[in-house]
Formats: structure tokens, sequence, C-alpha cells
């Protein structure tokens, strides 16, 4: 299966600094796109998406960008917060959802 | 409102049972996705059922791994047999349609194989 097997990369930030996680897709053809967020013991939960008509979109403290070119997705949280320490995910989309690997986020105090 | 419930949230279990997992998608989805993911790795993809169609079910790792939505609402994952690397937390997600809408998951059944 997609993604097995792949021991999570980890991103550290200081608390108040802006944080960037990055993401590779694989299908050329894939038109929606999501990043999620998750947290110990619990499910994934949705942070924001784009679409593939999009390059850029912003949500509140989150903006994500998405560069068909080369397949690549990133997320930008501005201000982090201790909060934010999470894995975070993105996904893919064309009739079903397939995720990336993941980044776990820990945020210093 | 309710969101997706997946029961049990845990279970133990001896190689060789079978385990039945549930999952509640949220009411009016289409769309139902299981997904496995080991300790401290990604999400694997299982199953995916659309509406009326034909499940797609080309991430169930062996045949002892089976999956039915009845009604087009509550689904069921069934392991037969299970072994110790069957041992991880199963994720359902639901969404109101399979393109362009997000998924929102439950909690996931925790799954321990002794």
């Amino acid at each position: 299966g997609e993604n097995v097997g792949l021991h999570l990369p980890t991103l550290s930030v200081q608390e108040g600094d802006n944080s960037i996680i990055n993401c590779a897709y694989s299908n050329s053809a894939s038109d929606y796109f999501i990043w999620y967020k998750q947290e110990s013991g619990k499910g994934p939960q949705f942070i924001i998406d784009i679409r593939s008509n999009m390059d850029k979109r912003q949500g509140q403290r989150v903006t994500v960008l998405l560069n068909k070119t080369v397949k690549h997705l990133s997320l930008q949280i501005a201000a982090t917060q201790p909060g934010d320490s999470a894995v975070y995910f993105c996904a893919e989309n064309t009739i079903k959802t397939i995720f990336g690997a993941g980044t776990r986020l820990f945020v210093k105090a | 409102g309710a969101g997706v419930s997946q029961s049990p949230s845990n279970k133990v279990t001896e190689k060789g049972k079978d385990v039945e997992l549930r999952c509640d998608p949220i009411s009016g989805h289409t769309a139902l996705y299981w997904y496995r993911q080991s300790l401290g790795q990604g999400l694997e993809f299982l199953i995916y059922f659309q509406g009326n169609s034909a499940p797609d079910k080309s991430g169930l790792p062996s045949d002892r791994f089976s999956a039915e939505r009845t009604g087009g609402s509550v689904s069921t994952l069934t392991i037969q047999r299970t072994q110790q690397e069957d041992s991880a937390v199963y994720l359902c997600a639901s969404s109101l349609r399979g393109d362009n809408s997000p998924l929102h998951f439950g909690n996931g059944t925790r799954l321990t194989v002794t």
C-alpha cells in the first residue's frame, strides 16, 4: 500500500516562528489537495484545501501553496504555537484520496 | 452535528481470531474509506466505497481482510485469522462525495493482536 513502512520526517520550530511543511505528490491528474492535522490519539482533521486551478489559498494563520509544474505542495503556518504540534499530512484526490507520508511538527516553547 | 463514529475504540485479540471493526459515517456522506496506520507512520489506504459503485479494494493487504457497507451507511471491516502484523490503528473516514470534498475521520480503532 501507499506510504507503508515510512518513518515520519520531523520539523522543529521555535514558538512564534513560521513553519513550512512540504509535500510532493505523485499523480499529475490530481485536481484537489488537502492538508490534515493529526494529534495524538485522534483521527486526522481537515485544515485547508486547494483546487488545481489555484496556486495559493489562505486560511486563518495557514497558507497552502501548489506548484503543479513540480507536483509540490506546501503548508505555511504563521506564528507557530505549541498547539500546532502534531503530524501533518498532505493528500491528493482524483477519484479517491491518497495520503502523503506526513511530517511531525514539534514546537519549542 | 455527529461526526464519524468508530467502535470499538480499542480491541485486543489473540492471534488467529477474527475481528470486526465498525464505522458509522456522517449521515448523507456517499463516500467511505478505511485506512490503516501503524505506530508513528502514515496512512495506508485499504478500501473505498462510493455510493452504489463496486468498492475499490486495491489496498487490502491480503484476502484475510474484507469490508462491506450496508445500505450506503454503516461499514464493517473484518479481519480473519488475525496476525501480529495486523496490529495498528484502523481509521474510517467519510466525505460528502468521492471527489473534491474533504474527508472526515473517526478517532480509529486501536487493534492489538497478541
